[in-house]
């Protein structure tokens, strides 16, 4: 089956570091990926909407200067923390959609990342 | 917007038994799709079944059925003979036919198993 690899599946840094996240579709490709924030005993939140060749699409209240993301290729998606401040420490999940499938086929989940920032 | 509404935060069966798990949703769209998925403590999600508005016929895998009622807006989860493993956390999640949308989730029911 399809696979989705994220990277890494848990970082602790410093406040103020930046950090980031790798999202790769190790079987297939994927022009669509998105990128969601849960916080402990909370459902996903959309981020947002990562396309290959093109700015992302960011939901209402996520801030683009602080949650840079980047679709290079159409296997490999990142998301960069910069400046990285506790009230960023979250779980972080990826998924992807392959662009082969049709739209009722669901998309295809990383295994998320644990960010804590001291 | 769409949005999703799971009214049962948490949720126990007995071992063997059966559960069923509620969602409801509002949308203006005709055609969109249902999925229910699991994230178990390692947090990885699952997929553990899907639908397709515009099929009348709820789907099944193995123990895991839905009852889906377009007209109410209603998506549940039935899962049988309950094991020691289904425990975790349940979210439902809306999907427009267009494509590249992203799921809309709920939020979220955990279910816990009695041995």
């Amino acid at each position: 089956g399809a696979v989705v690899s994220q990277h890494p599946s848990w970082v602790i840094c410093k406040s103020g570091t930046s950090v980031k996240i790798e999202c790769r579709s190790l079987d297939f490709q994927a022009t669509t990926m998105f990128w969601y924030r849960q916080f402990p005993k909370q459902s996903l939140m959309l981020m947002a909407t990562s396309n290959e060749g093109s700015k992302a699409t960011y939901e209402q209240g996520v801030e683009k200067d602080k949650f840079l993301i980047n679709h290079a290729s159409l296997t490999l998606s990142t998301l960069t923390v910069t400046s990285a401040h506790p009230e960023d420490s979250s779980f972080y999940i990826c998924s992807a959609r392959d662009r082969a499938h049709a739209p009722n086929q669901p998309q295809h989940f990383g295994d998320g990342t644990r960010l804590s920032i001291l | 917007a769409q949005t999703v509404t799971q009214s049962q935060p948490e949720m126990s069966v007995q071992e063997a038994e059966t559960v069923t798990l509620s969602c409801t949703y509002d949308t203006s769209e005709s055609d969109y799709y249902l999925f229910w998925y699991k994230q178990p403590p390692s947090r990885q999600m699952i997929l553990v079944i899907r639908q397709e508005a515009y099929k009348q016929q709820n789907a099944t895998e193995n123990r895991f059925s839905v009852n889906f009622q377009k007209a109410a807006k209603s998506f549940s989860l039935k899962i049988s003979d309950s094991q020691l493993g289904d425990a975790a956390m349940y979210f439902c999640a809306y999907r427009s036919v267009d494509y590249g949308q992203n799921f809309v989730f709920g939020p979220g029911t955990r279910l816990s198993v009695l041995p």
